[in-house]
């Protein structure tokens, strides 16, 4: 399994824009960048996957650098309730076993 | 539609104890994988049910087992219980080799004694 790297910590005011970023520098072909996230004393959730196109949902945004080493997920509109754990995962699709390392501590301010 | 539900929320034991934790995937999910947090750390696998077999496992000793019944939901067992497993326990369910995403349950609190 690939192995990401992620900032300990970051903080974002709140209604601004957090860019997490997330270096995947030995990412296979056919492996996707996953963003799950951790509110305190509760379960993952699911934010958003991409291969290699930037995507987007309702949640958040995910770009990812075009030789596929590095991405990053944004927010656009950051709210107290986005402060969590972000967690950048490099996985194949099917039968996952993510692998999680010790993310991003994300904080937002008043 | 319930998402995963696992039980209890917490649980205190001895060590050298045994315990079981149980957990229900989501409607229409057939694939459940259990993972193990300790404080200040990210989830760590421990290993996947589908068709009431085990996977695939993670780098956990034969004290931690597991078993998926035919409505899909599952059980992990530790037992000899160590201090060091005191963690929270999370299960996460899937639609087996099509799924883009898991869904977590809220996790049970062990506390080992």
């Amino acid at each position: 399994d690939a192995k990401t790297t992620q900032p300990t910590s970051m903080d974002c005011a709140e209604g601004r824009a957090a860019n997490l970023p997330c270096n995947h520098s030995t990412i296979s072909g056919n492996e996707y960048v996953y963003w799950y996230r951790q509110i305190h004393s509760q379960g993952p959730q699911y934010i958003i996957h991409g291969l290699k196109n930037n995507e987007t949902n309702e949640m958040a945004s995910l770009i990812i650098t075009e030789d596929r080493k590095s991405s990053t997920l944004i927010l656009p509109h950051a709210t107290l309730r986005d402060t969590a754990v972000y967690y950048c995962i490099v996985s194949y699709t099917g039968f996952q076993k993510l692998v999680f390392g010790t993310g991003t501590r994300l904080l937002v301010s008043p | 539609d319930a998402g995963v539900t696992q039980s209890p929320t917490h649980l205190i034991k001895t060590r050298g104890q045994q315990v079981t934790l149980r957990c229900s995937p989501k409607s229409g999910h057939d694939t459940v994988s259990w993972y193990q947090q300790a404080l200040g750390q990210g989830p760590q696998f421990i290993f996947q049910y589908y068709e009431e077999e085990e996977r695939q496992r993670g780098n956990f000793p034969d004290r931690f087992s597991g078993h998926q019944f035919p409505n899909y939901s599952s059980e992990l067992n530790v037992n000899a219980l160590l201090l060091g497993d005191s963690a929270l326990y999370l299960c996460a369910s899937s639609l087996g080799g099509a799924d883009y995403e898991q869904y977590f349950g809220p996790g049970t609190r062990l506390t080992v004694t």
